[in-house]
């Protein structure tokens, strides 16, 4: 079946700097979908790319997918406490596969 | 975004009981539910995709037997775990398609998950 892929699996960021973890599809993908889960919480749906090359922003979070349809990838710029989370991204026309998540920590 | 309820939020049961969770679309029609396994530190596992009106599919490695789904209406699907035991414990969240969303892929809705514990 479809596998996705994403790195890296934890990311510690210092307060105000940038970082971006990456989603890999074994095969092409309809769309990808990122989600992010505090801890104790549940998925929380963040965006959907569908188009290939495709950029969208929200606020200081970048999304794009990749010319092949096969990766995408997600930029958090100048991180805040409130970033905290586990950030998926998940791939599949009908059923979704999600990659491991990259759980992110910041300090202050 | 849509919402979707999930009952209980967590329980704690005996080994052999049987448990029911319960996940509702709230402000939409929803004919394909989803229910995911996640274990503490790791990612979601899809379980199951439950269809109104027919019966469940089941990921490959998921008992039906143990894992009962009931898709009875557009607006809730049943979880039931039965004869649980300690393995079975986990966090166990269900998610719902929003036709209305328009995309290629419908996007999914996720409930706030029940946390099983089966002592």
């Amino acid at each position: 079946g479809q596998q996705v892929m994403q790195i890296p699996q934890y990311q510690h960021v210092q307060e105000g700097e940038d970082f971006t973890t990456y989603c890999n599809s074994s095969t092409t993908l309809s769309n990808i979908q990122w989600y992010k889960q505090r801890p104790g919480g549940h998925p929380v749906f963040l965006i959907q790319l569908v188009k290939s090359g495709e950029v969208k922003k929200q606020k200081r979070l970048t999304f794009q997918f990749g010319e092949a349809k096969k990766n995408s990838s997600l930029h958090i710029t100048a991180t805040q406490t409130t970033d905290v989370g586990t950030y998926f991204c998940a791939g599949g026309d009908y059923k979704l596969s999600f990659g491991a998540g990259t759980t992110v920590t910041v300090r202050a | 975004g849509a919402v979707v309820s999930q009952h209980p939020s967590w329980v704690i049961c005996k080994s052999g009981t049987s448990v029911k969770i319960e996940c509702r679309s709230l402000d939409f029609q929803a004919t394909t539910m989803f229910w995911y396994r996640q274990f503490p530190k790791q990612s979601l596992m899809l379980m199951a995709t439950s269809n109104e009106g027919s019966k469940a599919t089941y990921e490959q490695g998921v008992e039906k037997d143990k894992f009962l789904i009931n898709h009875a209406s557009l607006t809730l699907s049943t979880l039931t775990v039965t004869s649980a035991h300690p393995e079975d414990s986990s966090f166990y969240i269900c998610s719902a398609r929003d036709p209305r969303t328009g995309g290629i892929t419908d996007t999914q809705y996720f409930g706030p998950g029940t946390r099983l514990t089966v002592l």
